[in-house]
């Protein structure tokens, strides 16, 4: 298996509070990804990182931000959580030579806002 | 029109059965196409990645049918453990798109 850890792996917050999600990889990789799944709708990019430093929106980026200060951890923060962000995120790493080509996941947080 | 559809069943197939789901996309343009499993409350992970020609796996086999834009999975000789959810994934230009996956259940 990819070495990919989350952390935490379940966390129940507040709506309004500030959470900080965290993906940790031991591959060395290019690429990372954060996605959430809810039912109904699959998964779903929220941002992704292509270096250190860099990174991009998703297709559903509103409400959140990252950073990628090392190579090896991408941090989600949802500025002031809401219900709607009650969701299991996921985190990727890919390190082919594009991006988008094989990814390989995490284990997942588990996050309920209420 | 979802980018990716498949039906999300669930389908009850007994041990032994062969099974197959197809999916559909709607992007001509799209260029690469896996699929992954993912077990319940667990991460996806990749299955096999489908190629032009088809390819096969063991007991799985993947197509790709350009001109009709769907991508197909067969099981043969399907396990209690292949239980789980098949998620048909389709490269974009910009990003993957994930399907909202297949159920499948192998009964004993």
């Amino acid at each position: 298996d990819a070495g990919i850890t989350q952390s935490p792996r379940h966390k129940v917050t507040e709506t309004g509070t500030p959470v900080t999600l965290r993906c940790h990889q031991t591959e060395n990789h290019r690429y990372m990804y954060w996605y959430r799944q809810d039912p109904g709708h699959g998964l779903r990019l929220i941002h992704y990182s292509y270096g250190v430093k860099d990174t991009d929106k998703g297709e559903v980026s509103d409400g959140y931000s990252v950073s990628r200060s090392k190579t090896e951890d991408f941090l989600l923060t949802l500025e002031s959580a809401t219900s709607s962000q009650t969701s299991v995120y996921f985190c990727a790493i890919s390190g082919l030579g594009q991006p988008y080509n094989e990814q390989f996941f995490g284990p997942g947080t588990r996050l309920t806002v209420l | 029109r979802k980018e990716v559809e498949q039906d999300p069943g669930p389908f009850n197939v007994p041990e032994g059965a062969t099974v197959a789901f197809n999916c559909t996309y709607s992007n001509s343009a799209s260029q690469s196409f896996f699929w992954y499993r993912q077990d319940c409350r667990k991460e996806p992970k990749l299955l096999m990645s489908v190629y032009s020609s088809g390819n096969e796996d063991g007991r799985f086999t993947a197509q790709l049918n350009r001109a009709s834009q769907y991508i197909s999975l067969l099981i043969r000789d399907s396990k209690l453990s292949d239980s789980a959810t098949y998620l048909c994934v389709v490269k974009g230009v910009q990003k993957l798109v994930f399907g909202q996956g297949t159920r499948l259940t192998i009964n004993p």
